[in-house]
């Protein structure tokens, strides 16, 4: 039972590139969202989605995009990287998007931006 | 605004003592509250979660944690810890709908043999 799969763990890029972090989960859940973890500031919603074809901003939304074409697969795009996006990108689904239904996180992905 | 607050950064312990990780929020309207473990290069995973009813709630691996809503904490207890637990713990809150979580800066607990 692979749960949710991020790819790549690793990444580095260069100010200014684009480039999509992949995430997919294969236990049918209709959430999934995306958060990233900084050092002292905890995980921090980017986007998230409650099914194929619904998408909505998060706390800090602004430099990534989204989009939800299948049930399976939710992939967040860095449109122009920037130094301040290096970060660790944690992927995740719940089956439900109502309270208390626990999230189902992918191993993240470290993202470098020089 | 929803917040919330982890007090320790760090706790360092030795194996087989308790062990106690605090966290307080701040929300003017009902909330849910969940303690999840992240050990090294892995996501998180739950650990336990209030929703309602009683306010001292069990979960996985011997922790457990009570909601005190006059205090507006929901700390996470251990009474005997191992090795195994060295992880960072992070408290989180449910408002606003479709399970978006607001996170704690999360706390580094050491085990120490």
């Amino acid at each position: 039972n692979a749960g949710v799969t991020q790819t790549p763990k690793f990444q580095v890029l260069k100010t200014g590139q684009s480039m999509t972090l992949q995430c997919a989960q294969d236990m049918n859940h209709e959430y999934m969202s995306w958060y990233r973890q900084d050092p002292g500031m905890g995980l921090r919603l980017i986007h998230y989605s409650v099914g194929a074809g619904i998408t909505d901003q998060g706390e800090v939304p602004n430099g990534y995009n989204v989009s939800r074409s299948t049930t399976e697969d939710f992939p967040l795009r860095l449109l122009s990287a920037a130094p301040s996006q290096t970060s660790v990108y944690f992927c995740a689904s719940s089956y439900s998007d109502t309270y208390g239904a626990p999230l189902h996180f992918g191993n993240g992905t470290r993202l470098t931006v020089t | 605004a929803q917040s919330v607050t982890q007090l320790d950064s760090q706790v360092p312990v030795f194996e087989e003592a308790p062990v106690e990780l605090r966290c307080n929020y701040s929300s003017s309207v009902s909330v849910y509250l969940f303690w999840y473990v992240q050990y090294p290069n892995q996501g998180l995973q739950l650990l336990l979660k209030y929703l309602s009813g009683s306010t001292l709630v069990k979960g996985i691996n011997g922790f457990e944690a009570e909601f005190n809503k006059s205090q507006t904490s929901f700390h996470l207890r251990k009474p005997s810890v191992h090795i195994s637990d060295t992880a960072e713990y992070f408290c989180a809150v449910s408002v606003g709908g479709y399970n978006k979580l607001i996170f704690g800066a999360g706390t580094r607990l050491a085990v120490h043999p």
